[in-house]
């Protein structure tokens, strides 16, 4: 079967950096995808990652490993905006995304 | 409009009852789909459209139906509600299906009563 695993809940402080790990097994594999999603909301898309490596936007950077079938999502100088859920999805070889049930990201003053 | 839309933002409905959930897109992606989203779980796919005029199934589609006459819309339809249909829809579209990134809308709460 398919499987897309992330931590449920993770706590930070304001200001910190946090990484938000992602584990997958899926039936081929066509890139991974990072999104958030503020509570009562839509996600919306943070990172595309289809090459091993690390890629940097900003205050945020996602990395792959294809070979571990591994990926993280880093948050540099969190701040209380922050606070949301972190979707990792990934897209399989139909073309599919298998998407993870999401990690609630808490951050503190 | 820009972007993508939902209709209705919310719904109670019986069961029993026909439901129609409207998504418009004016971005002209040719990919369309409806996830759902529950509690602990992650988004699962419904029904997707690689372009007008196709359809096919995605993960939980029974009880559901699509349709996608022009670019622009693509309705999902709950022939016959039940309690378990309960949940939060997104209506998503990206520019092809392949490895684009997807928008959604603002989604549907749906409570089946």
């Amino acid at each position: 079967g398919q499987n897309i695993d992330q931590p449920t809940e993770m706590t930070a402080t304001e200001g910190a950096i946090v990484q938000i790990n992602c584990t997958y097994q899926t039936s081929g594999f066509n890139g991974l995808f990072w999104y958030q999603q503020h509570a009562g909301e839509a996600p919306t898309f943070l990172s595309y990652n289809v090459l091993d490596g690390l890629e940097e936007k900003g205050r945020f950077s996602s990395f792959l490993s294809r070979s571990k079938g591994y990926s993280y999502l880093l948050l540099k100088e969190l701040q209380m905006k922050d606070s949301a859920s972190y979707l990792c999805a990934v897209m399989d070889s139909n073309y599919q995304l298998i998407w993870g049930a999401g990690t609630k990201l808490i951050i503190k003053p | 409009i820009a972007g993508i839309t939902q209709a209705p933002t919310s719904q109670i409905l019986a069961a029993g009852r026909r439901m129609t959930l409207r998504c418009t897109q004016d971005m002209r992606h040719n990919a369309m789909y409806w996830y759902r989203q529950d509690l602990g779980l992650g988004l699962r796919l419904i029904h997707y459209s690689n372009t007008a005029g196709t359809t096919g199934k995605g993960e939980v589609p029974d009880g559901y139906s699509v349709s996608r006459a022009n670019t622009d819309d693509f309705p999902l339809t709950l022939a016959s509600a039940v309690p378990s249909q309960t949940s939060v829809y997104f209506c998503a579209s990206s520019g092809t299906s392949g490895g684009n990134e997807q928008f959604f809308g603002p989604g549907t709460r749906l409570t089946v009563l």
